[in-house]
């Protein structure tokens, strides 16, 4: 069964730090896509990358990157140089292609405060 | 308006009572998605959807029931409410299939006294 775990509850770091949200995910499918989303405190929900396990590349987006590496089945995010406005819970999620198709399992969230 | 759209957005109830949450989406995706979410549980999927008719149960389906006779709409009843219902709900929709981004409404606060 596909499982995601993001270790670390609550992350607090003060603006201008570089903070990297771990994940790790278990699945036994050779296909399979990993995401992040994002939850301000407004509650809404951010998509914000999709991966699939064919493309190990790390992608870089402004301010955000991610890592992800098949050989420790982790899939980071880092935000260089953290605002305010970047506080919310983070979800990452994953999907397996052949065995559940169309269901996302999410992680528990890391509730990332960032103070001025 | 564009995008997905839920209602209510907040609703408290007695238990016992039947209780419909709705969701539209104009994006005429085909895929759309029921998760609860839970303080130490993350977003658990409750039911989604392929097409019209097309339904199927994911992690927590007991207790609720959904039905999907146009492609644009999903509701999710609580055929007679609990406390443990007590949730933040979300819909989801998605061009193809969930391993394409899914994108959330915003959420139904439920509160089963």
């Amino acid at each position: 069964a596909q499982k995601v775990t993001q270790a670390q509850t609550e992350i607090s770091v003060v603006e201008k730090e570089d903070v990297t949200l771990d994940c790790v995910y278990e699945t036994r499918d050779t296909t399979y896509y990993l995401f992040w989303y994002k939850q301000p405190p407004s509650g809404e929900l951010v998509f914000l990358i999709r991966r699939n396990s064919f493309d190990e590349q790390n992608e870089i987006s402004g301010r955000y990157s991610w890592n992800f590496q098949k050989s420790t089945s982790s899939f980071n995010f880092t935000i260089t140089a953290s605002q305010v406005v970047d506080s919310a819970v983070y979800f990452c999620a994953l999907s397996e292609a052949e065995t559940s198709g169309s269901r996302l399992t999410f992680g528990e969230g890391t509730q990332l405060t960032v103070n001025p | 308006d564009a995008g997905i759209t839920q209602s209510p957005r907040y609703k408290i109830t007695e238990t016992g009572r039947q209780v419909t949450l709705m969701c539209h989406q104009t994006w005429s995706h085909s895929y759309m998605f029921w998760y609860r979410q839970d303080l130490g549980h993350g977003l658990r999927l409750i039911y989604y959807s392929a097409a019209a008719d097309i339904t199927d149960k994911g992690e927590v389906p007991d207790g609720y029931v959904v039905s999907r006779s146009k492609t644009e709409n999903f509701p999710l009843t609580l055929e007679s409410a609990t406390r443990s219902q007590t949730s933040v709900y979300f819909c989801a929709s998605s061009e193809f299939r969930g391993f394409y981004e899914q994108y959330f409404g915003p959420g139904t606060r439920l509160t089963v006294t």
